[in-house]
């Protein structure tokens, strides 16, 4: 099966500052690279997605970018506020395998 | 439209019991799934299928049982409960496709999860 790392596991910022979250994954076929968000008694929840053939994707605040030749994607979040305090996953190939989360704390 | 629903929210059993957890969605998906959540251990698939009436296991299924009688509809069965099984469950369903650049994708919408305890 697929072997999917994520780094770090908890994360702490001040409101305003950046914060990066990396996926690693095994599956040299993983075609779909998804991020969820899931905040406290919630299911997860989709906040951007990429797909193989594209590079970077950008949608306000939020960013992901794929290196497939190193078979990583990142989650980049720009001026964090309060409301990003969440947990994160990421779903390489989008169905089955789940990083272990990290844990993002924004700090007013 | 209510998406993904999932009965109960919570329960308690004590070990041996059975129990079921119903999954339903009303977006006429295909493709239905049973996570479980655990601290520390992300969200593991226990069963999933494709389509009504097929089903697969998944990372960890021992201890449970699942069947898709109707599309809309996907069952967990814990047929003698341990405390290990002690963790929330989470329900998704999805339509995977591709776009017009023949990329593909596969969002998961997931139900708002069920808290399980075996004592």
């Amino acid at each position: 099966g697929e072997n999917v790392e994520q780094h770090p596991s908890t994360l702490s910022v001040q409101e305003g500052d950046s914060a990066v979250i990396k996926c690693t994954y095994s599956d040299s076929a993983s075609n779909y690279f998804p991020w969820y968000k899931q905040e406290l008694g919630k299911g997860p929840q989709l906040i951007i997605d990429i797909r193989s053939n594209v590079g970077e994707k950008k949608d306000q605040r939020i960013a992901v970018t794929l290196n497939k030749t190193a078979k990583h994607f990142s989650l980049h979040i720009t001026e964090t506020q309060p409301e990003d305090s969440a947990v994160y996953f990421c779903a390489p190939r989008g169905q089955f395998y789940f990083g272990t989360g990290t844990s993002l704390t924004v700090i007013p | 439209n209510a998406g993904v629903t999932q009965t109960p929210k919570f329960r308690v059993l004590k070990t041996g019991q059975s129990m079921t957890l119903l999954c339903a969605q009303d977006m006429n998906h295909e493709y239905m799934y049973w996570y479980r959540q655990d601290p520390g251990m992300g969200l593991r698939l226990i069963h999933y299928s494709v389509g009504e009436g097929t089903t697969a296991k998944g990372e960890v299924p021992d201890g449970y049982n699942v069947s898709r009688l109707k599309k809309q509809n996907f069952l967990l069965g814990l047929e003698s409960a341990a405390p290990s099984q002690t963790s929330v469950y989470f329900c998704a369903s999805s339509h995977p496709g591709r776009d017009l650049k023949g990329g593909f994708h596969n969002e998961q919408f997931f139900g708002p999860g069920t808290r399980l305890t075996v004592l």
